[in-house]
């Protein structure tokens, strides 16, 4: 489930579940959004990105949802391995890349 | 994939002294370098954005002559941290813009200012 830490909210699943992570973002203009992992101790790493124009966009095992309407991104993550457990950031673009909050991933066996 | 590397990765510092972070593009050409602070359990913030041959351009908040930003070509960008202090002490992620638009990240730079 979710819990809130004391700046990262933190999802725990189980190794084989389908992970979703939400963010919300703020500026109504930015024209393109980009998922990061973040492992601890390294810089954000790249997942998948989606363009303002579309809804869906799919990548290996990894699937990001963008309603513009409410102003909401999310990451799915099928089959969660234990190597998907990082810090994963949402960003968006407009002019500049602003990174919203991060949702720490906890995988267990 | 492109490639951005940042050196040292680790840094220890005496209050007071000034601390500087190279941010280079190693197989592309980056016109624009971000250079972003993250504190424990925290997001990555924006501190400024530099462009080859022009002054940076910093965020609300960042002193632009505690943290000096030199974007000399179009591979190197540095971070100075003047007289720097523990509340300094931060992990500093660079980044780097291609042609293509295309940002990529460096590894991070952990500074502990004593």
């Amino acid at each position: 489930g979710e819990s809130v830490g004391l700046h990262l909210p933190t999802l725990s699943v189980q190794e084989g579940d389908n992970s979703i992570i939400n963010c919300a973002y703020s500026n109504s203009a930015s024209d393109y959004f980009i998922w990061y992992k973040q492992e601890s101790g390294k810089g954000p790493q790249f997942i998948i990105d989606i363009r303002s124009n579309m809804d869906k966009r799919q990548g290996q095992r990894v699937t990001v949802l963008l309603n513009k309407t409410v102003k909401h991104l999310s990451l799915q993550i099928a089959a969660t391995q234990p190597g998907d457990s990082a810090v994963y950031f949402c960003a968006e673009v407009y002019n500049k890349l602003i990174f919203g909050a991060g949702t720490r991933l906890a995988v267990h066996p | 994939g492109a490639v951005v590397s940042q050196h040292p990765s680790r840094v220890i510092c005496k209050s007071g002294t000034s601390v500087k972070i190279e941010c280079r593009s190693l197989d592309f050409q980056a016109t624009t370098m971000f250079w972003y602070r993250q504190f424990p359990k925290q997001s990555l913030m924006l501190m400024a954005t530099s462009n080859e041959g022009s002054k940076a351009t910093y965020e609300q908040g960042v002193e632009k002559d505690k943290f000096l930003i030199n974007h000399a070509s179009l591979t190197l960008s540095t971070l100075t941290v003047t007289s720097a202090h523990p509340e300094d002490s931060s992990f500093y992620i660079c980044s780097a813009k291609s042609r293509l638009e295309t940002q990529y990240f460096g590894p991070g730079t952990r500074l502990l200012v004593l």
